[in-house]
């Protein structure tokens, strides 16, 4: 498809386990967006790659939180010793061009649902 | 610091009638303005964006918003609701500065009765 597709779309973890959320973004989309969504809340930014280039961080909550995309195209989002807290659903967005270039608009995948029991 | 408020978890609407769905906002410099919407288990979809230029945007399914700078608000209005409108909708706005973020409403839910 020619869409943003997220995987796994749900994921269980115990408490202190690491999970990795994969994000595949849609080809030649320079930009790269990860949110986070709690339960009620509309999504809070984490973090922007702009290609391979992780260019803001400054959304992430914890040095727990580890974000990556080696090649420019799929983006990994690594959290690690995972608390209950971190339970929320994960959302990856692309667009087309560099994130400060004005009002490009951002493409959503469906979205990873994180459960930490 | 960019903020945006949307003041109705949920609005209501027969089927026919015209719909709001209320947002406001606070940016430094021109704001860049989008509205979203979300269906259960799916991410969300793009609906409309302000830049500039006309204040009335007409989007996506019949859509549209007006941008207000005085009231700095951007309501997303419908002339007539369909029961399939039902759904969670997102304001969010980006500051024109040059900036990476896009902050998000916590969401208004819409509910069209037929």
């Amino acid at each position: 498809g020619a869409g943003v597709s997220q995987s796994p779309r749900y994921k269980v973890a115990k408490r202190g386990q690491d999970v990795a959320l994969r994000c595949d973004p849609i080809s030649g989309h320079v930009s790269l967006f990860w949110y986070q969504q709690a339960l009620g809340q509309g999504p809070e930014f984490l973090t922007y790659f702009q290609n391979e280039a992780q260019l803001d961080k400054s959304g992430l909550p914890s040095d727990r939180f580890f974000a990556e995309r080696p090649e420019g195209s799929v983006s990994t989002l690594k959290i690690q010793r995972t608390q209950q807290e971190d339970s929320a659903v994960y959302l990856c967005a692309s667009s087309l061009r560099r994130g400060g270039t004005g009002p490009d608009t951002q493409y959503f995948g469906p979205g990873t649902r994180l459960t930490v029991l | 610091a960019q903020s945006v408020a949307q003041p109705e978890d949920q609005v209501n609407v027969a089927e026919g009638n015209p719909l709001t769905v209320k947002c406001t906002y606070s940016v430094s410099g021109n704001p860049y303005l989008f509205w979203y919407v979300q269906y259960p288990n799916r991410g969300l979809q793009f609906l409309l964006k302000y830049i500039t230029g006309d204040n009335l945007v007409k989007g996506s399914y019949g859509f549209e918003a007006e941008f207000n700078k005085s009231q700095t608000s951007f309501h997303l209005k419908k002339p007539s609701a369909l029961v399939s409108d039902s759904a969670l909708y997102f304001c969010a706005v980006r500051d024109g500065t040059g900036g990476f973020k896009t902050i998000f409403g916590a969401g208004t839910r819409l509910f069209v009765k037929a």
